[in-house]
């Protein structure tokens, strides 16, 4: 059974910080990983998708990198602002089912 | 592209009453949705998976008979709590999967708050 996790559950820093989220998995035959972001009370926004042949994926300040065979993803952040203040989730596509797995999430708060 | 549509967004409802939930793609089509819940400060779990014209798939541990899933047409899924009861009140959100899911990945709906009193 695919096992998410993140790490750190909370993180607090102040706005101009470069900052690394981290996401791990239990197994590696995966299709590909999506990172999401989500406000409070709010459904789910698509950061990115990292395909499993990918390494890497970039947007705007956001960069996601994909170590498959040693189950290991980031999300860096880079100039962190109060607008980027939210739950980070990461999420595997594995299985038979092309199900999403979760991670429980980092909650990041971007000081001003 | 790839906008699903999730109404209620917040629903309170009296014990012992029915809550129904739309799960709506709005420009393709999805022959599967998703279902998940999301109790506060924890990941979303998933609570079954379902298919354009045939029966839902549920994940162990949810009452099928509780939680009702009707996937009728393409881009059109809907959830309905039966004979809620407080412990029902939760955070519901859907996902849809479109062809080139493996490309774009999922789309989530904006969620729906239920609240039983």
């Amino acid at each position: 059974k695919q096992e998410v996790t993140q790490i750190p559950a909370a993180l607090s820093v102040p706005e101009g910080e470069n900052l690394v989220l981290n996401c791990s998995f239990t197994d590696s035959a995966i299709y590909n990983l999506q990172w999401f972001r989500q406000d409070p009370g709010k459904g789910l926004t698509s950061l990115l998708l990292i395909q499993s042949s990918q390494r890497e994926q970039t947007s705007g300040r956001l960069n996601a990198s994909l170590d498959k065979s040693s189950g290991r993803s980031t999300l860096y952040i880079a100039a962190s602002q109060p607008g980027d203040s939210a739950t980070y989730l990461c999420a595997v596509i594995s299985g038979s089912a092309r199900q999403l797995t979760f991670g429980s999430g980092t909650q990041l708060t971007v000081l001003p | 592209g790839a906008v699903v549509s999730q109404h209620p967004s917040r629903v309170i409802c009296k014990s012992g009453t029915s809550v129904k939930i739309e799960c709506r793609s709005l420009d393709f089509q999805a022959t599967t949705m998703f279902w998940y819940r999301q109790f506060p400060k924890q990941s979303l779990m998933l609570m079954a998976t379902s298919n354009e014209g045939s029966k839902a798939t549920y994940e162990q541990g949810v009452e099928k008979d509780k939680f009702l899933i009707n996937h009728a047409s393409l881009t059109l899924s809907t959830l309905t709590v039966t004979s809620a009861h407080p412990e029902d009140s939760s955070f519901y959100i859907c996902s849809a999967n479109r062809a080139l899911y493996m490309v774009h990945g999922y789309t989530f709906g904006s969620g729906t708050r239920l609240t039983v009193v």
